[in-house]
């Protein structure tokens, strides 16, 4: 079954401070995996996406790595600051056409305080 | 700008009374998509489609219709809600092998 599980399910750190989100997914045929960033009430807004062969990309100070061995990533946030507050959401592509293709994690809530 | 719209923000109704839900997008998108999202259930797949006049169920899509005449419009009709339609409800739009664009979602109670 195609799953997608994120950890912790939510996580309060001090402004500054880094943090590690983890996605685990079985989604097979894999064809890619996207992080997003949602705000309260906002929709999800794409932070990076990576494909079988890439192990790391960057945006900013986000950056997700991807083990596709172990079926595993992880969004890395450097020096964070308030806006960072958000819901974080893993989203896995199976290698299939449609639209009906995608698989979602139920998000990482991360809050930033002073 | 390149963006989905949706219509309304929010909503308030009452049980049966039907509605309809407006999506609407700039970037010529194939692909387009209603999710709904429920605290601790994350984005559930409710309709999805491929192109005009190509539509088909995601994976809750009981009391729910949508129509696809258009290439940019892609409404979702709530013939007779329940309480249990009370969800953020979100509109995207892709490109066949390409991340989806969110709306800005639209927050509907039914009571």
């Amino acid at each position: 079954k195609n799953q997608v599980e994120q950890s912790p399910q939510s996580l309060i750190i001090l402004e500054g401070k880094n943090c590690t989100l983890q996605c685990n997914y079985t989604v097979s045929p894999f064809s890619n995996l996207r992080w997003y960033k949602q705000d309260t009430g906002r929709g999800p807004v794409s932070l990076t996406i990576m494909t079988f062969s890439e192990n790391t990309k960057s945006n900013g100070r986000y950056t997700a790595t991807l083990d596709a061995d172990t079926k595993q990533s992880s969004l890395h946030i450097t020096a964070s600051q308030l806006s960072d507050s958000a819901s974080y959401i893993c989203v896995v592509s199976a290698r299939e056409t449609g639209a009906n293709n995608l698989f979602f994690g139920t998000g990482t809530r991360l809050t930033v305080i002073p | 700008e390149a963006q989905v719209t949706q219509n309304p923000r929010y909503l308030i109704t009452v049980t049966g009374k039907k509605l309809t839900v407006t999506c609407s997008q700039n970037m010529n998108h194939e692909y387009m998509s209603w999710y709904r999202q429920d605290p601790g259930l994350g984005l559930r797949q409710i309709y999805y489609s491929m192109n005009v006049e190509v539509t088909d169920k995601g994976d809750v899509p009981e009391g729910y219709k949508v129509s696809r005449k258009e290439k940019r419009n892609f409404p979702l009709i709530l013939e007779s809600p329940s309480p249990n339609q009370t969800s953020l409800y979100f509109c995207a739009s892709s490109r066949p092998g390409y991340g989806y664009t969110f709306g800005s979602g639209t927050r509907l109670t039914v009571v």
